[in-house]
């Protein structure tokens, strides 16, 4: 079975300071990641896939699959970036299946 | 597209009430997921419609939890009786054929069971 962990439920930084949000997946196969997010009084919404290899609102993920890690970065933290934030796991990129992990709030003091 | 829609937003009963909480996915969308989410346990997922037919439903606590696909664009979720632990945020998400683990997620419905 699949089991996505991220260690911190609370996350602070300064505005400006780097961030680094963790997660920790086990899965022997080939998983698809993911990072969700979800604003204040917002719906949860994708932020990014590992698959895209893409840059959103500054934020990067690499799958390092040796330390079986995900982890969320971004060098320059800004306020708006305060949210609650999930990654999340799927088997294969056909897979409707999607294990989350429990959040990390994010909180950028200004 | 209004995107994935809930409703009720808040429900607030009393334990042995049914609660029936709805979701409109998105159109063109042929995956539905209900999940629910506590402090305790996280996001959850509680079943999964592809093509309006049920495929897991592994994740339904018991038997007093159902959940309806009547056709592609309405889901139901009944709980019956509701019990206060039954109380959460309960997510509908959709996704789409090409791409079944790219979810699209509703606003939630917040249920407290008194």
């Amino acid at each position: 079975a699949q089991r996505v962990t991220q260690p911190e439920k609370l996350l602070s930084v300064f505005k400006g300071a780097p961030v680094e949000l963790k997660c920790n997946y086990s899965y022997s196969g080939s998983p698809e990641l993911f990072w969700y997010v979800q604003y204040s009084r917002q719906r949860l919404q994708l932020l990014l896939r590992h698959i895209s290899r893409e840059s959103i609102k500054g934020f990067t993920a690499d799958l390092n699959k040796g330390e079986t890690s995900f982890h969320l970065k971004k060098p320059f933290a800004q306020e708006e970036d305060s949210a609650m934030y999930y990654c999340a796991l799927s088997p294969g990129a056909g897979s409707y299946q999607l294990t989350f992990g429990k959040g990390t709030k994010l909180s950028v003091i200004p | 597209d209004a995107g994935v829609i809930q409703s009720p937003r808040h429900e607030v009963t009393e334990m042995g009430q049914e609660v029936t909480l709805r979701c409109k996915p998105i159109s063109g969308h042929n995956s539905l997921f209900w999940y629910r989410q506590t402090m305790m346990r996280g996001l959850e997922l509680l079943i999964y419609f592809n093509n309006n037919v049920p495929i897991d439903d592994s994740g339904m606590p018991e038997d007093r939890f159902s959940a309806k696909m009547p056709n592609a664009s309405f889901s139901t979720l009944k709980i019956q009786p509701s019990e206060p632990r039954d109380s959460a945020v309960y997510f509908c998400a959709s996704s789409p054929l090409k791409r079944p683990n790219v979810l699209t997620f509703g606003a939630g419905s917040r249920l407290t069971v008194l």
